[in-house]
């Protein structure tokens, strides 16, 4: 049972928009930055969006990040084969004092 | 270019101990904090332990507090796990990752290693 809620899985058409929520608390989002992962089959994890909304030199525009309150969002323009992934989000918990991420969601380009 | 490389994973008996190592490339590795990420396979990502620049801080999850040591050797650019009275649950790849830190607290992990693959069954 992951300290933070993600659905399993989504899935769109190419070019079209998804989004991912991130479910957590006033412990951890709520007072905290949210971090997320791209994990392509097979492969180590990569960071894709930190402190809420940026992203790392090398990570198309299409990758945006949002937090509220207790939730944050991840969202993917212009959706390519490629992106089949799983992704995770991530935070600190200050109850926990642990980083703690979401349980992942699979992506699926249709 | 930063690279994590991660050694010393295998099959052990319950109870039993491994010792992780992981070398780093590409930059200062001095200048961060490191961790240790776990994923069993086909499951999700699972924070096990951390260590500050200079191994004067640690953090560990607490399925592993007690069982599991952090630490580093600056002058080798590495980073360590050992992981002692093993159990069935901690089988998964480990993943040797830069941690990013604001005030001292995390606040997350900018690369990753592949991984090295623990596997603890009789």
């Amino acid at each position: 049972q992951s300290v933070l809620t993600q659905p399993p899985s989504v899935s769109a058409a190419p070019g079209q928009k998804v989004t991912i929520s991130c479910s957590g608390s006033s412990s951890n989002i709520g007072n905290n930055y949210v971090s997320w992962y791209q994990q392509l089959p097979g492969t180590a994890p990569k960071l894709l969006i930190y402190d809420n909304n940026k992203r790392p030199s090398g990570i198309p525009d299409r990758f945006s990040g949002s937090k509220s309150e207790t939730s944050a969002t991840l969202g993917i323009a212009g959706l390519q084969t490629g992106d089949e992934a799983d992704y995770y989000c991530g935070t600190w918990d200050s109850s926990l004092s642990a980083l703690v991420f979401g349980g992942g969601t699979k992506l699926t380009v249709l | 270019e930063v690279q994590l490389v991660e050694s010393g994973g295998g099959v052990v008996r319950p109870g039993g101990s491994l010792r992780l190592s992981c070398v780093a490339s590409g930059f200062t590795f001095d200048d961060y904090a490191m961790s240790w990420v776990r994923q069993a396979p086909g499951k999700g990502l699972e924070w096990v332990s951390d260590i500050n620049w200079n191994g004067g801080s640690t953090g560990f999850a607490d399925f592993v507090k007690g069982r599991f040591t952090i630490s580093r050797d600056n002058a080798k650019n590495s980073l360590y796990l050992q992981m002692n009275s093993l159990r069935a649950e901690d089988t998964a790849f480990y993943h040797c990752a830069r941690q990013r830190r604001k005030s001292g607290y995390p606040l997350y992990i900018d690369y990753w290693g592949q991984g090295t693959l623990v596997t603890v069954s009789s």
